[in-house]
């Protein structure tokens, strides 16, 4: 079964310099989740989107900013990276809006491990 | 303070016992999951579990959900090594004012030794 597909896999970054994340949902999946992992921490989210428009925010800093195509796949754009911002970044993609209890099912993607010096 | 208490962080048994996890919260979920995680990787997703009181077997593997969608355990039977690994639940929807981002607990690092 498909599965949902980030890009790049691996990001070495300098301080001060921009990144962007890509995330591509599972097929027919139409909310997309940002999700932040720290070394030994848990993922804490970042932001969502529901059918292009976002839906939740967390604790995403406003360096950051992200979007919803109309392809659905979504972009995490990074910057003035800091090196706190060194983590593994997952995207997430669900069936349909997140308030329907039965499709708040995550499936997390693979992660992008950025790396900032 | 963390939302979703789990416990324990750390289990290290010896092949062929079964052990329990706790994931614990002062919060109603409308839906709880559980996934395990292997470093640098993506969270698998094991099962969600949404009904008050439900329970759920994957195979060696029992998920069950309180009654009062605050809390969930999921118990492993006669572990094996290649059970090892980190297990983390996740709460959904409706608190705080959130509706669909997942909080996570902290995780319960297992090791199963042959």
């Amino acid at each position: 079964a498909a599965g949902v597909i980030q890009s790049p896999r691996h990001l070495i970054k300098e301080k001060r310099e921009t990144a962007t994340l890509k995330c591509y949902p599972i097929p027919r999946h139409d909310t997309v989740y940002w999700y932040q992992q720290g070394p030994g921490q848990d993922p804490q989210f970042l932001i969502s989107f529901y059918e292009k428009m976002q839906s939740d925010k967390g604790s995403i800093p406003d360096r950051f900013s992200a979007q919803q195509f109309s392809d659905y796949h979504s972009e995490l754009n990074m910057s003035s990276l800091e090196l706190g911002d060194s983590a593994l970044y997952f995207c997430a993609s669900s069936l349909g809006p997140p308030i329907e209890r039965e499709k708040e099912t995550q499936y997390f993607g693979p992660g992008t491990r950025l790396l900032v010096l | 303070t963390q939302l979703l208490e789990q416990s324990p962080q750390f289990l290290s048994i010896q092949e062929g016992e079964n052990l329990t996890v706790y994931c614990n919260s002062s919060s109603v979920f409308s839906s709880l999951q559980w996934y395990r995680q292997e470093p640098g990787e993506g969270p698998v997703l094991l099962v969600t579990v949404v009904t008050g009181g439900e329970v759920k077997k994957l195979k060696r593997l029992t998920f069950q959900f309180g009654d009062a969608r605050k809390d969930s355990s999921l118990h492993i039977t006669a572990a094996q090594p290649g059970d090892t690994g980190l297990y983390l639940c996740a709460g959904g929807g409706g608190y705080g004012g959130s509706q669909g981002n997942l909080i996570f607990g902290k995780g319960t690092k297992l090791s199963v030794k042959p």
